[in-house]
């Protein structure tokens, strides 16, 4: 089975600064997906990013990038120029991509990140 | 994007007592339906999967009997926690796929249980 760690329970960062969170995996399948979503208070779950793992080159979406390495099995979120609005729960998720595979998102634990004014 | 809708968003009822919960995609048709539980503080735990027109398929340690689903059609999953007790309690999110790869959360329902 496929388990998704998250190391770092909660993280903090001063508006405008950079932070990255972590996110390890343990798999045997070559083909699947890895996901950042952040929950704030609302709880309402929200897609930061996604990665291919065929894919080679790291996802970006405008101040959010990963750090996808495949053999190291660890896909760390990086939030640049941090904002108010970014304080929340970050949750990584694992899916299988491949025939046969399940459907579902196994997510870790999820870190906390406050971002300080 | 795509928008998914539960109802009701909070709910009390008093133990014994069933209670309904709906998921509904608005603008999308969604095969595959997925219902999570989150307690306090603690990540989403996946409770079943639901596809339209079958039986859904629940988790290891969840009990079928007591968390009924029915996806009855293509925008439309309900789940129903049945003589529901305080520990019942937690909050409950659905989330639904979109053709491909793209799968949309509700907004989640908190369910007390008196």
């Amino acid at each position: 089975a496929q388990t998704v760690t998250q190391s770092q329970p909660e993280m903090s960062v001063q508006e405008a600064e950079t932070v990255t969170l972590s996110c390890t995996y343990d798999t045997s399948e070559s083909d699947y997906y890895l996901f950042w979503y952040k929950q704030p208070p609302s709880r309402q779950m929200i897609l930061v990013i996604r990665q291919e793992a065929y894919k080679q080159q790291n996802a970006t979406e405008n101040r959010f990038s990963v750090n996808f390495q495949k053999a190291a099995k660890s896909f760390s979120l990086k939030i640049s120029d941090s904002q108010l609005g970014d304080a929340a729960m970050y949750f990584c998720a694992y899916r299988s991509a491949g025939k046969g595979g399940s459907e579902k998102l196994v997510f870790g634990k999820g870190t906390k990140l406050t971002v300080n004014p | 994007g795509a928008v998914v809708s539960q109802h009701p968003s909070w709910v009390i009822c008093k133990s014994g007592t069933s209670v309904k919960i709906e998921c509904r995609s608005l603008d999308f048709q969604a095969t595959t339906m997925f219902w999570y539980r989150q307690f306090p503080k603690q990540s989403l735990m996946l409770m079943a999967t639901s596809n339209e027109g079958s039986k859904a398929t629940y988790e290891q340690g969840v009990e079928k009997d007591k968390f009924l689903i029915n996806h009855a059609s293509l925008t439309l999953s309900t789940l129903t926690v049945t003589s529901a007790h305080p520990e019942d309690s937690s909050f409950y999110i659905c989330s639904a796929r979109k053709a491909g790869l793209s799968v949309y959360f509700g907004p989640g329902t908190r369910l007390t249980v008196l």
